[in-house]
């Protein structure tokens, strides 16, 4: 079994869906967690970091479940902008594991 | 400004050569870590070191080798045993351990070996 297991994509939406992608990791001492935004051909860049209490940060919204141990993205209002590969990321005791990643293509 | 620094962007080599690349940092990290990612691929963890003198290896350390010898300099080496090493790699720190520690990553380098 991988660490970090991503939904496979691609996911193909309209403007203005709503889409979410899960995440889960196996590695139940798993310290934090994140989900990366890369787009093609770029280095990955931190979107948002997940708290246990989930967080919010305008139309991104990042839930921890620790007890099922995955990680959610909830996207609103989806933007063409939006378009790019979302990446799990859970950082154990001494290093960080990316999942493979889920592709979003939003379409107008 | 503090970020990372990876060179060259772009790297051509002749197959059978071994070839180094260069990442440095001004953010003052402890952790570095090397990425591969192949095309449609997510990242595949090479090698990490979480302070000077010392690394690990990560899942796909075969045909690389990597030295600490600074806190800020973390460079690859893509040896000639390395199969196929045409990828995008990747270098990024953080500091280890704690609640946010999020990586930062620089801006790649593609190597292709023909």
């Amino acid at each position: 079994r991988k660490e970090v297991e991503q939904d496979p994509g691609p996911f193909n939406v309209p403007e203005g869906a709503t889409v979410a992608f899960n995440c889960t990791y196996s590695n139940s001492a798993s310290q934090s967690f994140f989900w990366y935004r890369q787009d093609c051909r770029k280095e990955p860049k931190l979107l948002m970091s997940v708290y246990s209490s989930g967080n919010e940060d305008g139309r991104f919204t990042a839930q921890l479940n620790r007890a099922s141990q995955y990680i959610s993205l909830l996207i609103r209002d989806s933007k063409l902008s939006d378009s790019a590969t979302y990446l799990c990321v859970v950082r154990g005791t001494d290093k960080l594991i990316f999942g493979t990643g889920t592709r979003l293509q939003v379409f107008p | 400004d503090g970020g990372i620094t990876q060179s060259p962007k772009y790297l051509f080599r002749k197959e059978g050569q071994n070839v180094t690349l260069s990442c440095e940092q001004n953010l003052n990290h402890d952790a570095m870590y090397w990425y591969r990612q192949d095309p449609g691929q997510g990242l595949r963890l090479i090698y990490y070191s979480q302070i000077v003198n010392d690394f690990q290896k990560g899942d796909i350390a075969e045909g690389y080798s990597v030295s600490r010898e600074k806190k800020e300099s973390f460079p690859l080496t893509v040896t000639s045993a390395q199969k196929n090493p045409t990828a995008f790699y990747l270098c990024a720190s953080s500091i280890p351990g704690g609640a946010s520690t999020e990586a930062f990553f620089g801006q790649g380098t593609r190597l292709t070996v023909v």
